[in-house]
This record gives C-alpha cells, structure tokens and sequence, in this order.
C-alpha cells in the first residue's frame, strides 16, 4: 500500500543552520505530496505543496521539490529560527475519492539560540 | 481566509457521560474529516464526510458518532469513552477529499 518515511528525529540545530526533514514514498499512482507542521499544543498547519513531478513548494521559507525519479519530498530551509521548533510532518494524498491522507511519523525539530 | 475552528478547545468527561465536538469551516470545503492525534503520533484517520455524506469510516468504535449538519459544520459525538480515548481530536477540511486539508486547532480531550 501506499506510505510515507521519514528521517528519524529528534532534529537538534542550532539558530541559522541549514535544515534538510528527509520524505520519502511509496505510491502506486501519481500523489499530491505535502508537508505540515504542528506547533507545540496547536493542530496541524499546512506548510507547502505539490502536486506532480518537479513541481517546488515554498512557503516561510520552507522549500520542497517533488522527484519521481528518488520518489522524495525533502524539505528545506536555509536559515532555521527558534519558533521554526515544531514537529514536521510528510504526507500524500493519493488523489482518488475516498481517500484521505497518509502521514509519516513526524520529525520533531528543536532549533536552539 | 483558511481557517476552520473547533469547540471546545478542551473537554475532561468521564465513561458514562455523553458529550459533542463541534467544528465549523466556511471556506466553501465539500469534505469535512475527523482525526485522532496521539501524542508524538501522527493523525490516524476516523472518518471523512464527503458533501455532507459518510464516506469513510475507519473502524472507529460505536462511541464515536460523526454527524454533518450540513456543509459548512462537522459534529463527533461522544457517549461511554474509555480512557484510552484520551487525545487531541482533529478537524479538517478540503475542496474534494484528495485536496490539501486545513486543520482546526483540535479538541483536547481526557477521559477519566
């Protein structure tokens, strides 16, 4: 079936590293692809998206590029900031009614002063 | 304007009462979801109205009853939980149910 992997967290940087969240799939069709983010006690906010090959996402700075060749959605970001510490989903949605999003286990992201 | 909100932000019942989420979008979204968050965990999936019907249902106990007034509200209904209910519950919604979802700020709920 289709999935998401993602890199094993916790992320420990320190203010205005370089970020790189690995994203991974499994799909047997052709998937929208996302990334959301969860701040500490709040619901889940759409961060960015794509929905076909080579398509780039950006948003905040937060930058991911869809590759069907590699079947991966990495997330980026030059210059991470304190309230960038949060927990960073990968998803896709596989685009057929009836389904739904299928989430990778989160990569929690604790970015330092 | 993205934004769907929830009630209440917070609810403490114990197994034998009976109590209701509610959560409201009025972005024009025709599908409408209901998740369950763990903590450290991902959303797992409970159910998906898709305008204004049940199309998904995940196996979610009896206990659980979604129901969908209409297109711009989403009710979870609660009755007997368990305590191993106890969890951040989520509403989200979308343009069609294979569009980028938005998420409300969730319900967090305990159950004693």
């Amino acid at each position: 079936g289709d999935s998401v992997t993602q890199m094993e967290g916790p992320v420990t940087l320190s203010e205005e590293a370089f970020l790189t969240i690995n994203c991974t799939y499994t799909a047997t069709g052709y998937p929208s692809l996302f990334w959301y983010v969860q701040y500490p006690g709040e619901g889940l906010q759409l961060l960015l998206k794509a929905t076909k090959a080579d398509d780039k996402g950006s948003n905040k700075g937060f930058e991911a590029t869809y590759r069907k060749e590699t079947t991966s959605f990495h997330l980026e970001k030059g210059s991470v900031q304190v309230s960038d510490s949060a927990v960073y989903f990968c998803a896709l949605s596989y685009g057929q009614a009836g389904t739904a999003l299928i989430f990778g286990k989160g990569t929690t992201l604790s970015v330092s002063s | 304007d993205t934004e769907v909100t929830q009630t209440p932000k917070h609810l403490v019942m114990g197994m034998t009462n009976k109590k209701s989420l509610k959560c409201e979008q009025h972005m024009g979204h025709r599908a409408m979801y209901w998740y369950k968050q763990k903590a450290k965990k991902p959303p797992e999936l409970m159910f998906v109205y898709s305008y204004e019907k049940l199309s998904i249902n995940e196996s979610v106990p009896s206990r659980f009853s979604p129901e969908c007034p209409n297109s711009s509200l989403l009710n979870l209904h609660l009755h007997a939980l368990q305590p191993e209910d106890s969890a951040l519950y989520l509403c989200a919604s979308s343009q069609e149910v294979s569009w980028a979802q938005y998420f409300g700020p969730g319900t967090r709920l305990l159950v004693l």
